[in-house]
């Protein structure tokens, strides 16, 4: 069965400063990859998604991450973080053998200090 | 529409009411999705329409639980009996196809007391 784990619960970051939000899947096939963020009452918005090619991906707001296969990692980055960047950040994985149904983190979320 | 909406956006019941959780999803999107997300904690996938084929029902936790949906337009989410453990914020997405990106609604939120 696929999973996906993010291990750090809550991240403080400095404004200005650069991020790394970890996660790491379970798959039995070449997975597709998401990275999705929720802000407060709001619904998930998509930041960036790997299906194939290049392993490393531009997404909005500035954010991007890299697949690494042989680490079985998708870790998401911004290299300069803006206050509004607070939120909730979630990885998913689906595709393949799976169908259609995406499976998720737990989440990180992300605090900024002015 | 422009996005995927979803009504109503609270809900508060009786523990052993019945509720209805509606999903009207993007214009054109075949595929409409259910997930459950408990209070801190990621997406639970609960129940998948792709056009007229059969629903992917794998992800529902009771029989209390059930979806259906028109054509390829709304769906209705119903849970009968409802427990306390039933309140959580319940996410319909919707996308063009099957592996497609799905985009999210903004979630009803359901309090069971």
């Amino acid at each position: 069965a696929q999973s996906v784990t993010q291990p750090d619960i809550h991240i403080t970051v400095s404004e200005g400063a650069s991020l790394e939000l970890r996660c790491n899947y379970s798959y039995g096939a070449t997975p597709y990859l998401f990275w999705y963020v929720q802000s407060p009452g709001q619904g998930l918005q998509l930041l960036l998604k790997y299906f194939s090619g290049d392993t490393l991906v531009q997404g909005i707001k500035g954010f991007e991450a890299e697949f690494k296969r042989s680490q079985s990692s998708f870790n998401l980055r911004k290299p300069s973080v803006h206050w509004s960047d607070a939120a909730e950040y979630f990885c998913a994985v689906g595709g393949g053998n799976a169908g259609n149904m995406l499976t998720f983190g737990g989440g990180t979320r992300l605090m900024v200090k002015p | 529409g422009a996005g995927v909406s979803q009504s109503p956006s609270n809900k508060v019941t009786e523990k052993g009411k019945d509720v209805e959780l509606r999903c009207d999803p993007i214009s054109g999107h075949t595929a409409l999705y259910w997930y459950r997300q408990r209070l801190g904690q990621g997406l639970e996938f609960l129940i998948y329409f792709q056009g007229n084929s059969a629903p992917d029902k794998s992800g529902l936790p009771s029989d209390r639980f059930s979806a259906e949906r028109t054509g390829e337009s709304v769906s209705t989410l119903t849970i009968q009996r409802t427990q306390q453990e039933d309140s959580a914020v319940y996410l319909c997405a919707s996308s063009r196809g099957f592996q497609e990106t799905q985009y999210f609604g903004p979630g009803t939120r359901l309090l069971v007391l």
